[in-house]
């Protein structure tokens, strides 16, 4: 188990760039999510995929916010045209859904910072 | 709708003494909860979780919950407490997504 896996750590970037994030989940988990978090905030949901398919995005997930896991596997988080609001911890989450409240593993997260 | 509510922003204690953190619930029928930590600039690591097989929970670091059906709560506590718990805690009600409450920032004084 080499848990969940987040790439960059660290993303500084001007305002009106494109930025990507990865995430590696855990390699059996079936489910993969995303989450947002603000300083001093707990995270908030953004979207979530079982297997391949996005079955749900929060109104928070403007269509800025476009999200893939086109394998089933890794997931790809992408802000187009970010603005200074963006500047969060990303975080990434997996779990192996069997029925019932399964606990997630979280990543360290991607902490975006727009300039 | 299903919420938690984190009722203390901040907690400090010395070392070797108790801890209490409060978190209370709403959900509309029987809640999965989770107590999660979080370390500075790390992702968030699972301490226990309820899912109604037993009231009290035992978890990791030895932390554990209570869950308590008529008030609607699910405190964490740990008998004494050590430098390393210093740590942002965070209450958590699960619907498939995790909705999280506000976090109690735990300080541990030597």
């Amino acid at each position: 188990d080499t848990g969940v896996s987040q790439n960059p750590r660290h993303k500084i970037t001007k305002r009106g760039q494109n930025v990507t994030f990865r995430c590696d989940p855990i390699s059996e988990h079936n489910r993969l999510y995303w989450y947002r978090q603000t300083l001093g905030q707990g995270p908030e949901f953004l979207t979530y995929f079982q297997n391949e398919a996005q079955l749900e995005k929060s109104r928070l997930l403007s269509d800025r916010f476009s999200a893939e896991r086109p394998k089933g596997s890794f997931s790809t988080l992408e802000i187009q045209r970010t603005e200074q609001g963006d500047s969060a911890m990303y975080l990434c989450a997996s779990s192996l859904e069997t029925g019932g409240d399964q606990p997630q593993h979280f990543g360290d997260g991607t902490r975006l910072s727009i300039l | 709708a299903q919420s938690v509510t984190q009722l203390d922003s901040h907690v400090s204690v010395s070392e070797g003494t108790p801890v209490l953190l409060r978190c209370n619930y709403s959900s509309s029928y029987s809640p999965s909860l989770f107590w999660y930590v979080q370390h500075p600039n790390k992702g968030l690591q699972l301490l226990l979780k309820y899912t109604s097989a037993a009231t009290l929970v035992k978890g990791i670091n030895g932390f554990e919950a209570e869950f308590k059906k008529s008030e609607t709560s699910f405190h964490l506590t740990k008998p004494s407490a050590h430098m390393s718990d210093a740590a942002e805690y965070f209450c958590v009600v699960s619907r498939g997504k995790l909705i999280f409450g506000q976090g109690t920032e735990l300080s541990v004084k030597p």
